[in-house]
């Protein structure tokens, strides 16, 4: 079946803008989890979610950072008031209970 | 909350021989360890796992063993070859999955 899915692939915006991304977990998956990857870091933990709760967001770095699964399914990672330290790869990756964690590709923020 | 560290950062070998990668983690409820590669510009993939009933597991070249009294579990490759030039990534979990810094692992031909 499909894997996890993040869209848009890349994102380039302007220091101030908001913007939305998105995460298609695997289905089935009731985990959830949005990860922040710096070049030549590794994944920093943002949020996770377990079905349609936000189970853990101790990784939201300011209260620019928003992220809502209403479903249980699709996650939308919203960061208002961009700022060019937010430039990252913002990686999504979905988990069947205590087992395999399966990443999406990434989406690719710039900040100008 | 859990913290993982992650040993050495950086990692070169002659093909052919051993690698040694160490973490340690500081919550003693986790009991989930993956193991992930990552390559240049891919999403990480699963390499390995460990859960906390279980002290070593191996899958062909690779072998993770686990000590949870000391809280820290290794990743050892075996005959290593150029393919397993990546950047690895070790995690610890009980449902929050956080991950060590991550070694940069370069095999010369």
């Amino acid at each position: 079946g499909a894997g996890v899915s993040q869209t848009p692939s890349n994102k380039v915006t302007e220091k101030g803008k908001y913007v939305e991304l998105r995460c298609d977990p695997i289905s089935g998956h009731t985990a959830l989890y949005w990860y922040r990857q710096s070049l030549g870091q590794g994944p920093e933990f943002l949020i996770y979610f377990q079905g349609t709760g936000a189970a853990d967001d101790s990784g939201l770095p300011n209260d620019r950072f928003f992220a809502v699964r209403p479903e249980g399914s699709v996650s939308t990672l919203k960061i208002q008031r961009t700022e060019r330290g937010d430039s990252a790869v913002y990686l999504c990756a979905s988990r069947r209970d205590s087992s395999e964690a399966f990443f999406g590709q990434g989406t690719r923020l710039t900040v100008v | 909350g859990e913290n993982v560290e992650q040993h050495p950062s950086t990692l070169s070998v002659q093909e052919g021989d051993s690698a040694v990668i160490k973490c340690t983690y500081s919550d003693s409820a986790s009991n989930y360890f993956p193991w992930y590669k990552q390559e240049l510009g891919k999403r990480p993939q699963l390499i390995i796992d460990i859960r906390s009933n279980v002290g070593e597991k191996k899958d062909q070249r690779i072998a993770v063993t686990l000590n949870k009294t000391a809280k820290h579990f290794s990743l050892h490759i075996t005959e290593t070859q150029p393919e397993d030039s990546a950047v690895y990534f070790c995690a610890a979990t009980t449902d929050k999955l956080i991950f060590g810094t991550g070694t940069r692992l370069q095999v010369f031909p």
